[in-house]
């Protein structure tokens, strides 16, 4: 069972829109930064969001990233079959003194 | 660029002690104040953080793997170590190695931004 919660998957025709939902607690999103991953299959994790709403170099702005209480949302626009993959959310736990991950969450675009 | 490898066996036996290393190039591992750090994931499961080491040597490692788990650095071979003792089926996964940025102060900012290929590491008899 992951600390975080995050939808198993999530779906949307190509040119929609679609959001992933990423839930913690005060120990871990409610006081810090959240990060995404996108990991396509057979592949190693690669960050697509840090810092809430900060996307590294060559990361597309269709890619947003928000935070509110103890919640995350990664937003992508303008779906793109090439979106297909499995995203995390993670951050820091203050209880655990640990990284912590989301359970992933499977993007299908239709 | 930053390149991160994976290395070791590819299968343990049970009760055993299961070894990884990860080498650095693109970059020092002495430099910077980089956490250096391993992620596994099950096949068809999710990403679970084992531990990291700092530049100076300072440690955390996850606390359901805490008693199992050791993370050193090798600093003349610019890589860093992996040993788990007592390994299970359980512990049958893909490992990782990736760099952390670690930042702020009271609200910390912690992601990975370089990450290795990834090795299975199957746990069998």
């Amino acid at each position: 069972q992951s600390v975080l919660t995050q939808p198993p998957s999530v779906s949307a025709a190509p040119g929609q829109k679609v959001t992933i939902s990423c839930s913690g607690s005060s120990s871990n999103i409610g006081n810090n930064y959240v990060s995404w991953y996108q990991q396509l299959p057979g592949t190693a994790p690669k960050v697509f969001m840090y810092e809430n709403d900060k996307r590294p170099s060559g990361i597309p702005d269709r890619f947003s990233g928000s935070k509110s209480g103890t919640s995350a949302t990664l937003g992508i626009t303008g779906l793109q079959t090439g979106d297909e993959a499995d995203y995390y959310c993670g951050t820091w736990d203050n209880n655990l003194n640990a990284v912590v991950f989301g359970g992933g969450t499977k993007l299908t675009v239709l | 660029q930053v390149q991160l490898q994976e290395s070791g066996p590819g299968l343990v036996k049970p009760s055993q002690t299961l070894s990884l290393s990860c080498t650095i190039s693109g970059d020092s591992i002495s430099s910077g104040s980089y956490y250096w750090g391993w992620i596994r994931q099950p096949a068809g499961g999710g990403l679970e953080w084992i531990g990291r080491i700092h530049t100076s040597w300072a440690t955390n490692y996850n606390p359901s793997l805490k008693s199992r788990v050791m993370i050193s650095l090798d600093t003349s071979e610019n890589r860093f170590s992996l040993r788990l003792t007592s390994v299970t089926a359980a512990d049958t996964a893909v490992y990782y190695c990736a760099r952390g940025i670690v930042e702020g102060g009271t609200k910390l900012s912690y992601y990975f931004d370089y990450w290795g290929q990834g090795s299975l590491v199957t746990v069998s008899s």
